[in-house]
């Protein structure tokens, strides 16, 4: 059973475009973070957002926490190419400090 | 300066071998870990160690072995390797156990024919 559901799975647009990405569960984090990872190599770390309601800025990105602390979303503005990769999100388990991972949205931006 | 590295970054090998990857961080982070990521890119945590002490050990075939000489290194060996084995396995640090924020190595793409 996958405690994170991210969606979509797959997404392609042109360059230019905005789209939004979301990770959600039914289980309370007490953190979660988003990472990007590109062929071949490791993921990276985006953000952490940690209370609820949260929104955070990085450049084109926006990520904002859900109020709950359930569920979260990634927002691109104006995509390009090098956007381009698999975003990846993992929420924080209070009880144990572990990371619980969703399966990822593989993201493609056609210049 | 690579701030996490392991090698090899490729290892392909027969059913039954038993190999191994090494892992280092140069970043004095007390925490390491290594996750198995499938074919379907959902990365699953293996194991997690705190100042070279285990700490978690998720649900894995006792044929995997993590190591921790010392708090920079994490090495994983792999006895009687199975085709099902096959993977990319990451290793990874966070600067404190309670600290989640991971850094990542390139990965080592296993392959058992």
């Amino acid at each position: 059973t996958q405690l994170l559901e991210q969606s979509p799975q797959f997404l392609s647009i042109q360059e230019g475009e905005n789209l939004t990405v979301y990770c959600n569960s039914s289980s309370v984090f007490s953190s979660l973070q988003w990472y990007r990872q590109e062929p071949g190599e490791g993921p990276v770390l985006l953000v952490t957002v940690v209370t609820g309601g949260e929104v955070k800025k990085l450049k084109r990105l926006t990520f904002q926490f859900g109020d709950a602390r359930k569920d979260s979303s990634l927002h691109i503005t104006a995509a390009q190419p090098g956007d381009t990769g698999l975003y990846l999100c993992a929420g924080e388990r209070s009880s144990n400090y572990q990371l619980i991972w969703g399966a990822g949205t593989k993201l493609i931006i056609k210049p | 300066d690579t701030a996490v590295s392991q090698t090899p970054k490729y290892l392909v090998t027969q059913m039954g071998n038993d190999k191994s990857i090494k892992c280092e961080q140069n970043l004095g982070h007390d925490t390491m870990y290594w996750y198995k990521q499938d074919s379907k890119k959902f990365l699953k945590i293996m194991f997690s160690y705190n100042n070279k002490e285990l700490i978690i050990n998720e649900t894995v075939p006792n044929r995997f072995s993590p190591k921790s000489p010392d708090k920079a290194h994490l090495n994983l060996h792999i006895n009687s390797l199975e085709l099902g084995d096959s993977a990319v396995y990451f290793c990874a640090s966070s600067q404190a156990w309670a600290v989640r924020e991971a850094f990542f190595g390139q990965g080592t793409r296993l392959t058992v024919v």
